[in-house]
């Protein structure tokens, strides 16, 4: 079966770094994403990989590995407002996006 | 404002009733998508439409039914509500189904079903 795993829940400083893992095993692969859903609201899109490597976006960077199935997403500088939860996404090899179910991240001031 | 509009924003439903919740888009996408959101769970997908005037199943479609007459309407039907069908209900667009377009998001219609 297809697969996405996310740590349920981190807790970080504010000011710090954080790193959000995702492994995922599915029927292909046409791409990853990782979008930010704060409590109440819709998930909105934070970022996009398809080739290996590092992708930077200000303070949030994500990285791929396909060979090893493994995404990150890195928040840097982090402030209050950036406690939410991270969803991971893979599109499949129908272009179906499979879900993890999410990573519920605490700042701590 | 150019975006995806859900109604309604929540709704309280007897099991047995009848229910659509309405998703518009104006931003001409041709994907559209209907997931709901359970505590613990990640986004499950209930339909899909590729395009106007087509429809797929998702990998929950039982007690749900969609129609895509136009491509900015993609409502969703639960013929008869049943409690398990209690859950947060996004609606989502995004340019194509097959490109690397992220989606967008409706703000989400929670229904609860007693």
């Amino acid at each position: 079966g297809q697969n996405i795993d996310q740590p349920t829940e981190m807790t970080a400083t504010e000011g710090a770094i954080v790193q959000i893992n995702c492994t995922y095993q599915t029927s292909g692969f046409n791409g990853l994403f990782w979008y930010q859903q704060h409590a109440g609201e819709a998930p909105t899109f934070l970022s996009y990989n398809v080739l290996d490597g590092l992708e930077e976006k200000g303070r949030f960077s994500s990285f791929l590995s396909r060979s090893k199935g493994y995404s990150y997403l890195l928040l840097k500088e982090l402030q209050m407002k950036d406690s939410a939860s991270y969803l991971c996404a893979v599109k499949d090899s129908n272009y179906q996006l499979i879900w993890g179910a999410g990573t519920k991240l605490i700042i701590k001031p | 404002i150019a975006g995806i509009t859900q109604a309604p924003t929540s709704q309280i439903l007897a099991a047995g009733r009848r229910m659509t919740l309405r998703c518009t888009q104006d931003m001409r996408h041709n994907a559209m998508y209907w997931y709901r959101q359970d505590l613990g769970l990640g986004l499950r997908l209930i339909h899909y439409s590729n395009t106007a005037g087509t429809t797929g199943k998702g990998e929950v479609p039982d007690g749900y039914s969609v129609s895509r007459a136009n491509t900015d309407d993609f409502p969703l039907t639960l013929a008869s509500a049943v409690p398990s069908q209690t859950s947060v209900y996004f609606c989502a667009s995004s340019v194509e189904a097959s490109d690397n377009s992220p989606l967008h998001f409706g703000n989400g219609t929670r229904l609860t079903v007693t």
